[in-house]
């Protein structure tokens, strides 16, 4: 068990950039969870994957963010045109979730992504 | 609609006193509750979980928390807090869809 991994784990960039997340869940984890967390704040969901498929949306993912896990197993985070108010730490976890479809098996996060927009 | 509520923004305490931290929920059926710990710049560690059975949760690094359904409280607790505990605490409510659903977090200093 090598952990949820997040790349990079700072970004600094100018406003109207885009920028990208990549997200390496626990392998054999089939569940893929997106969360940002702001200053003294605690982290709010904004989407989730369950494999290949995106089940969830946050109303906090306005169109400007897109999430992808296209064979089930890394996902990426883009967030294009990229304004003041996205500065924020971007957390990702994974789980299993077990066959009878109960939801009661922990989140693992990583590290997060600190993004800071000048 | 489901909402977690820690009403300790700050709390400090001194080296070796007992620690209590509180965290109310709303929540319709039977809840599925988490503490974790979040250093700065760091993820999210999971402390403890409740998910049914025993109201009384052990966790790691001798935290454990009470499940109290009649005051829809979870709250966290150890008796001798150590320098390193220092952290941000938050409380945690699985939703719909299994994301989880956060209170505000509860920052812990320890004094000397």
């Amino acid at each position: 068990d090598t952990g949820v991994s997040q790349n990079p784990r700072h970004k600094i960039t100018k406003r109207g950039q885009n920028v990208t997340f990549r997200c390496d869940p626990i392998s054999e984890h089939n569940r893929l969870y997106w969360y940002r967390q702001t200053l003294g704040q605690g982290p709010e969901f904004l989407t989730y994957f369950q494999n290949e498929a995106q089940l969830e949306k946050s109303r906090l993912l306005s169109d400007r963010f897109s999430a992808e896990r296209p064979k089930g197993s890394f996902s990426t985070l883009e967030i294009q045109r990229t304004e003041q108010g996205d500065s924020a730490m971007y957390l990702c976890a994974s789980s299993t979730e077990r066959r009878t479809g109960k939801m009661d098996q922990p989140q693992h996060f990583g590290d997060g992504t600190r993004l800071s927009i000048l | 609609a489901q909402s977690v509520t820690q009403p300790d923004i700050h709390i400090t305490v001194s080296e070796g006193a007992s620690l209590e931290l509180r965290c109310n929920y709303s929540y319709g059926a039977t809840p599925y509750l988490f503490w974790y710990v979040q250093s700065p710049g760091q993820g999210l560690q999971l402390l403890l979980k409740y998910f049914s059975g025993d109201t009384l949760v052990q966790g790691i690094k001798g935290f454990e928390a009470e499940f109290k359904r009649s005051q829809s409280s979870f709250n966290l607790r150890k008796p001798s807090v150590h320098w390193s505990d220092a952290a941000e605490y938050f409380c945690a409510v699985i939703g719909q869809g299994g994301k989880l659903i956060f209170g505000q977090g509860t920052e812990l200093s320890v004094k000397p």
